[in-house]
């Protein structure tokens, strides 16, 4: 069975650091892999996919990379902003289903 | 639509009760996932509708939990016996379907279920 683990499991930066967040899993066998971002009490939202065949994937501040072969996926965000402030979930898919990390809960102070 | 809608987006019943979550998928989305998540853990998986059939169920926890998608666009999330231990929120997702499961899914923003 597929285990996925974040570490940290929370985070406080100030405004403008750059940082790195870390998703391991158990099971290589993938077919992709995903970052989403949780507010409280909403839902979540997609922000990086990562096929198995690919390396990394970059959106704006963010770049997500995958190194299949070890388990392991890292978000980078430059240049944090408090407004980033929220929970980070990996997420990855073998076959049909995604299993999820438990999340790191980020917090950037202005 | 232009997201994925779930109501109510509240529910407190008291155990034993049976109730119902609806979840709206994106508009043309052939695939419709169910997840739970407890507080301070990520979304644990429980089934996925390819069309209207369940394509896996490997993830409900046990013959309490039922979902329906009858006509391939709405699911319903049904729960019987309701055990405070069924309390938390209830994500739905939809994707295009066309990569079976492995495509981007579209998360809606859950139902908090309270059991009392």
């Amino acid at each position: 069975k597929q285990e996925v683990t974040q570490i940290p499991a929370a985070l406080s930066v100030p405004e403008g650091e750059n940082l790195v967040l870390n998703c391991s899993f158990t099971d290589s066998a993938i077919y992709n892999l995903q970052w989403f971002r949780q507010d409280p009490g909403k839902g979540l939202t997609s922000l990086l996919l990562i096929q198995s065949s690919q390396r990394e994937q970059t959106s704006g501040r963010l770049n997500a990379s995958l190194d299949k072969s070890s388990g392991r996926s890292t978000l980078y965000i430059a240049a944090s902003q408090p407004g980033d402030s929220a929970t980070y979930l990996c997420a990855v898919v073998n076959n049909n289903d995604m299993r999820f990390g438990a999340g790191t809960r980020l917090t950037v102070k202005p | 639509g232009a997201g994925v809608s779930q109501t109510p987006s509240n529910k407190v019943t008291e155990k034993g009760k049976y109730v119902e979550l609806r979840c709206d998928p994106i508009s043309g989305h052939t695939a419709l996932y169910w997840y739970r998540q407890s507080l301070g853990q990520g979304p644990e998986f429980l089934i996925y509708f390819q069309g209207t059939g369940a394509a896996d169920d490997s993830g409900l926890p046990n013959d309490r939990f039922f979902a329906v998608r009858p006509e391939g666009s709405v699911s319903t999330l049904k729960i019987q016996r309701t055990e405070r231990g069924d309390s938390a929120v209830y994500l739905c997702a939809s994707s295009s379907g066309l990569a079976g499961g492995k495509d981007t899914q579209y998360f809606g923003p859950g139902t908090r279920l309270t059991v009392l």
